[in-house]
């Protein structure tokens, strides 16, 4: 069964404090990994897909990589509107997306 | 902009009363998604239509149901809803089925 889990469950950061989020999955025959954000009472934001290991993709502050075991959002110098849920979700051939529990993100002033 | 868009965006229901969420799309996509989300946890697949196939997820309640009268809209149907059922409802939508789904901004229901 395809599994996703992402660590750490919540983070606290100083505004400019740069951090990792971590989603390890398990997946047989990974067709891509897909980066969300979600802010409280909205619905998912698309960030990133990824599809084979030694990606990365960038937007403004935020990096994604990928290995064969897991990906990371690399956060560099966070500001407060970055503060949101932070979802990864894994696609196998053939079957649905599988999504992480997230990692709720605070980047305090 | 094309976009995703779901009504309403706050619903109360009472214990058991039959209730409607509807979702419609501007991208053209051709595969739509139903997921529920509760308090602090993943999105759960109900199920999703690509093109009009329907397809059910295993563990999807016979309670919940959907429509899809035409490409650009689709509706959840919750014929008795319980209060295990109050959360988040997210439509989604992707070109393919092994593409980005683009979320709408979800209805919160809640059941009295």
């Amino acid at each position: 069964e395809d599994q996703v889990t992402q660590s750490p469950e919540a983070l606290r950061l100083q505004e400019g404090e740069s951090s990792s989020l971590n989603c390890s999955y398990t997946v047989s025959g990974l067709r891509g990994l897909f980066w969300y954000r979600q802010d409280p009472g909205k619905g998912p934001e698309f960030l990133f897909t990824l599809y084979s290991a030694g990606e990365e993709k960038e937007k403004e502050r935020l990096k994604a990589t990928l290995t064969k075991k897991e990906s990371f959002l690399h956060i560099t110098a966070p500001k407060p509107e970055d503060s949101a849920t932070y979802l990864c979700a894994v696609q196998a051939y053939g079957q649905n997306f599988v999504f992480g529990p997230g990692t709720r993100l605070s980047v305090l002033p | 902009d094309a976009m995703v868009i779901q009504n309403p965006r706050y619903q109360v229901t009472q214990f058991g009363k039959p209730v409607t969420l509807s979702c419609s799309q501007t991208l053209n996509h051709n595969v739509m998604y139903w997921y529920q989300q509760k308090s602090s946890q993943a999105p759960k697949l109900l199920f999703h239509y690509y093109d009009k196939d329907f397809n059910n997820e295993a563990d999807t309640p016979d309670n919940f149901q959907s429509r899809r009268p035409n490409t650009s809209f689709c509706f959840l149907d919750i014929r008795s809803p319980g209060l295990g059922d109050a959360a988040m409802y997210l439509c989604a939508t992707s070109r393919d089925r092994e593409y980005e789904q683009y979320f709408g901004p979800g209805t919160r229901l809640t059941v009295t």
